[in-house]
């Protein structure tokens, strides 16, 4: 069975410095994708970033980054120049054949 | 282009009660999930449509959950006999990919449930 690990439950970083949220996850597939979502207090899940597992090249999008590491099942977010908007909770999540299941969270909170 | 819609946003029952919940997703996206999201955890699945049909709801609790999704577009979810660990966010998503589960999903705000 699939699993996603999220193995920090909160995280806090300055305004404008870059934080790494941690994410492993078990799979048997070999085709798969991998998905970050922020879910801010008392609002929407959005999608912040989504990762092919077939592409090497590790997805960015404006200030968000992954580091996606196949072999060690890992899969990271960096935000880089936080911003007080950021502060919301990160939700790590794996698709597979029929599966969408998410991680804990990381509730991320920007110091300003 | 609307979004996913969920009623109610807030719902207060008693124990051993009954309540239903509604999702209309984004036009045109044939995958629905529901979710449930107790606080301090993540989503957790459980039912995803295909159109009308079922494709997963292994993790519903048939004993007191059912779901339906009638013509392929509105879904409800019904909880009866409510316990008092049912208290959480249900969560309704949609998306546009198939049964590989390629896409993104489009969350509604959720329905609060409290049950006392």
């Amino acid at each position: 069975a699939q699993t996603v690990t999220q193995s920090q439950p909160e995280m806090s970083v300055q305004e404008a410095e870059t934080v790494t949220l941690s994410c492993t996850y078990d799979t048997s597939e070999s085709d798969y994708y991998l998905f970050w979502y922020k879910q801010p207090p008392s609002r929407q899940m959005i999608l912040v970033i989504r990762q092919e597992a077939y592409k090497q090249q590790n997805a960015t999008e404006n200030r968000f980054s992954v580091n996606f590491q196949k072999a060690a099942k890992s899969f990271s977010l960096k935000i880089s120049d936080s911003q007080l908007g950021d502060a919301a909770m990160y939700f790590c999540a794996f698709s597979g054949t029929y599966k969408y299941i998410f991680g804990t969270g990381t509730r991320l909170k920007v110091l300003a | 282009e609307a979004g996913v819609a969920q009623s109610p946003r807030y719902k207060i029952i008693e124990k051993r009660q009954s309540v239903a919940f509604w999702c209309n997703p984004i036009s045109g996206h044939a995958t629905l999930y529901w979710y449930q999201q107790i606080l301090g955890q993540g989503p957790k699945l459980l039912i995803q449509f295909q159109n009308n049909g079922v494709v997963d709801d292994s993790q519903l609790p048939k004993d007191r959950f059912s779901a339906e999704r009638l013509k392929g577009v509105d879904s409800t979810l019904k909880i009866q006999p409510a316990k008092l660990e049912d208290s959480a966010v249900y969560l309704c998503a949609s998306s546009l990919a198939g049964g590989t589960n390629t896409g993104e999903l489009f969350f509604g705000e959720g329905s609060r449930l409290t049950v006392l």
